[in-house]
């Protein structure tokens, strides 16, 4: 186990809903990426929080937000919901930014399926 | 078109035999690439991290290894095992950028008895 936790681990949501996505990051790490995964195809980062700050930000419209709070935990925030955005969402937490030789751990992931 | 390509996509081997995975990049400049192992409905798990100016780096049975003039890089899994039926992820970490992976679509590799 990597200590990075998420929940819920499984949510159905339908078209037009909105939902909130949580990860507990690793203890003593200060920065969290999230990633989008679809059925068969690798990880797609959305974007990384580094002490509460918006750190990087991949190809993903202004309806996928997030937060990090001061205990490092993270949200990710998605509003509008498509189905295409039925997907396995993963956080992954490591220390500082950018490190060379930095170990993201991720967390076992959830499941947002849209109607 | 995906920026870090791996093949073979899907691959099958006897327990106890090896395998070499591959993964060719064209994301520029790079700081790292790392390989992960992913189980199915599971986040992924670092195997090995090389910076660009190594060559090789060995993790028990699993051996990365890393050429940054050709832009390829190969995993070798030696004496496989069934716990070794997963998906191997080849991520290229980008310089800058908020430590951005660019992950590829993965190996999917089942050991069968």
């Amino acid at each position: 186990e990597t200590g990075v936790t998420q929940s819920p681990t499984h949510l159905i949501k339908t078209r037009g809903q909105q939902v909130t996505l949580r990860c507990s990051s690793q203890s003593g790490h200060n920065t969290v990426s999230w990633y989008q995964q679809a059925l068969g195809q690798g990880p797609q980062f959305i974007f990384q929080y580094y002490r509460e700050e918006e750190n990087g930000r991949g190809n993903f419209p202004p309806r996928f937000s997030g937060l990090q709070f001061p205990n490092y935990s993270s949200e990710l925030n998605v509003n509008a919901l498509e189905l295409d955005d039925s997907a396995l969402y993963l956080c992954a937490s490591s220390s500082g930014l950018a490190g060379v030789t930095d170990t993201q751990y991720f967390g076992p992931g959830t499941r947002l399926t849209v109607l | 078109k995906n920026q870090v390509e791996q093949s073979p996509q899907s691959l099958i081997i006897l327990e106890g035999k090896n395998c070499t995975l591959q993964c060719n990049y064209t994301v520029s400049p790079f700081s790292n690439l790392r390989w992960y192992k992913q189980d199915t409905g599971r986040g992924p798990v670092s195997l090995t991290i090389m910076t660009f100016s190594e060559n090789t780096k060995s993790n028990g049975r699993y051996t990365a290894t890393l050429d940054a003039d050709t832009k390829q890089s190969s995993l070798h899994i030696t004496a496989s095992q069934l716990s070794d039926s997963a998906s191997y992820i080849c991520v290229v970490t980008l310089t800058g950028g908020g430590n951005k992976l660019t992950f590829g679509t993965g190996t999917q590799l089942k050991v069968e008895l």
